[in-house]
């Protein structure tokens, strides 16, 4: 059964400060990999996915890496701001023709003015 | 595009009394949809898994007789908690995927049992 770590749960920086979210999984034998943000009380925002045959993906100051083999995914935030505070979920995507996704339980970020 | 809503946003309710969600697809026609609840500083687990025109998968410990799921048309799929009780208060999210390459997800409904 796939297994989701995040680290740290919480992750408290300055304004301006570049900050890295760490992602660990179980079974490699993943389909893809995706990071989300959620606010307070509020749904998903798809950030970025990865396919399984990617090793990054960028989007603005957002940059996301995957190296299946090791089972790890880090998502690196340039330049915080107040606005990127809240929650950062990674979530894997089960192989073997299933599409189901297995979610870590988040890190919450909180970038102090 | 790959827009999904949910409704009702929030639902309040008296114990013992059933209560339906509903998630939408908005621009786009959804073969798979998926349930999850979210409790208070947990992650997502995913509840079941439904194809259109078929029955769905409850993942293991899911009372499928509890959580009632329709997914009668490539666009809608609805949730029903049946005599709801306050343990079942929770964050419910569903997501939305055509061919099974990306899930979209909804806002959400934050159901509260009393």
């Amino acid at each position: 059964k796939q297994e989701v770590t995040q680290i740290p749960a919480a992750l408290s920086v300055p304004e301006g400060e570049n900050l890295v979210l760490n992602c660990s999984f179980t079974d490699s034998a993943i389909y893809n990999l995706q990071w989300f943000r959620q606010d307070p009380g509020k749904g998903l925002t798809s950030l970025l996915l990865i396919q399984s045959s990617q090793r990054e993906q960028t989007s603005g100051r957002l940059n996301a890496s995957l190296d299946k083999s090791s089972g790890r995914s880090t998502l690196y935030i340039a330049a915080s701001q107040p606005g990127d505070s809240a929650t950062y979920l990674c979530a894997v995507g089960g192989g073997a023709g299933s599409y189901q996704l297995t979610f870590g339980k988040g890190t919450k970020l909180s970038v102090i003015p | 595009g790959a827009v999904v809503s949910q409704h009702p946003s929030w639902v309040i309710c008296k114990s013992g009394t059933s209560v339906k969600i509903e998630c939408r697809s908005l621009d786009f026609q959804a073969t798979t949809m998926f349930w999850y609840r979210q409790f208070p500083k947990q992650s997502l687990m995913l509840m079941a898994t439904s194809n259109e025109g078929s029955k769905a998968t409850y993942e293991q410990g899911v009372e499928k007789d509890k959580f009632l799921i329709n997914h009668a048309s490539l666009t809608l799929s609805t949730l029903t908690v049946t005599s709801a009780h306050p343990e079942d208060s929770s964050f419910y999210i569903c997501s939305a995927s055509l061919a099974g390459i990306e899930q979209f997800f909804g806002p959400g409904t934050r159901l509260t049992v009393l």
